[in-house]
């Protein structure tokens, strides 16, 4: 069963250094989402791609965070420097959703990332 | 923009007993999609079960049913037969007719312990 695959699994990292998160869609799905889970609260929608294209990218902290799909595959997401307020879970998801039609979104196990 | 509210933060059941997690949201839309998810412990989240606004028969999915009552935007998700493998955090989101960024929605969620 295809599944959505991110790496690395765990990260931690201190302030102000670099990181960056990669996620790879289910073949031919072409949304693909991250979100950001903060330890007890639910999953926040931090960007969505439709190819290639960002739909949305109103929740994301722009000043610190990159987001990117360059081929319309597999993305990356970066946060530079990294804060203590950015340690979470950071999920990807895709589907083949399209403008005004519902698709199934499914979920790649994450990235726990803890910045000290 | 919409809102969704999970009240109850944990809840417990017994094994082979019924369990049901509640969920409230706010919006204007008429036509929209509900869901839950589920996430069990270190594993990636999974749709549960979804209800299209415009339906007024209850989904269904086998040991889970939902309770959507459109006029008091209520969203209720009843777990019959409990099973040791249902303890997870469950997540109620709601999703805009246009399936586009802050239309997807996710509540605090709700962690269900099931106990033998």
């Amino acid at each position: 069963e295809a599944e959505v695959a991110q790496s690395p699994r765990y990260k931690i990292t201190e302030k102000s250094q670099a990181v960056a998160f990669w996620c790879d869609p289910i073949s031919g799905h072409a949304t693909l989402y991250w979100y950001r889970q903060i330890l007890g609260q639910g999953p926040e929608l931090l960007v969505q791609f439709q190819d290639e294209s960002v739909v949305d990218d109103s929740q994301l902290p722009k000043d610190r965070f990159s987001a990117e799909r360059l081929k319309g595959v597999d993305s990356t997401l970066k946060i530079q420097p990294a804060e203590l307020g950015d340690s979470a879970m950071y999920l990807c998801a895709s589907s083949l959703a399209l403008a005004g039609a519902y698709y199934e979104q499914y979920f790649g196990p994450g990235t726990r990332l803890t910045v000290t | 923009a919409q809102t969704v509210t999970q009240s109850q933060p944990e809840m417990s059941v017994q094994e082979a007993e019924t369990v049901t997690l509640s969920c409230t949201y706010d919006t204007s839309e008429s036509n929209y999609y509900l869901f839950w998810y589920k996430q069990p412990p270190s594993r990636q989240m999974i749709l549960v079960i979804r209800q299209e606004a415009y339906k007024q028969q209850n989904a269904t999915e086998n040991r889970f049913s939902v309770n959507f009552q459109k006029a008091a935007k209520s969203f209720s998700l009843k777990i019959s037969d409990s099973q040791l493998g249902d303890t997870a955090m469950y997540f109620c989101a709601f999703m805009g007719p246009d399936n586009y960024g802050q239309n997807f929605v996710f509540g605090p969620g709700t962690r269900l312990s099931v106990l033998p």
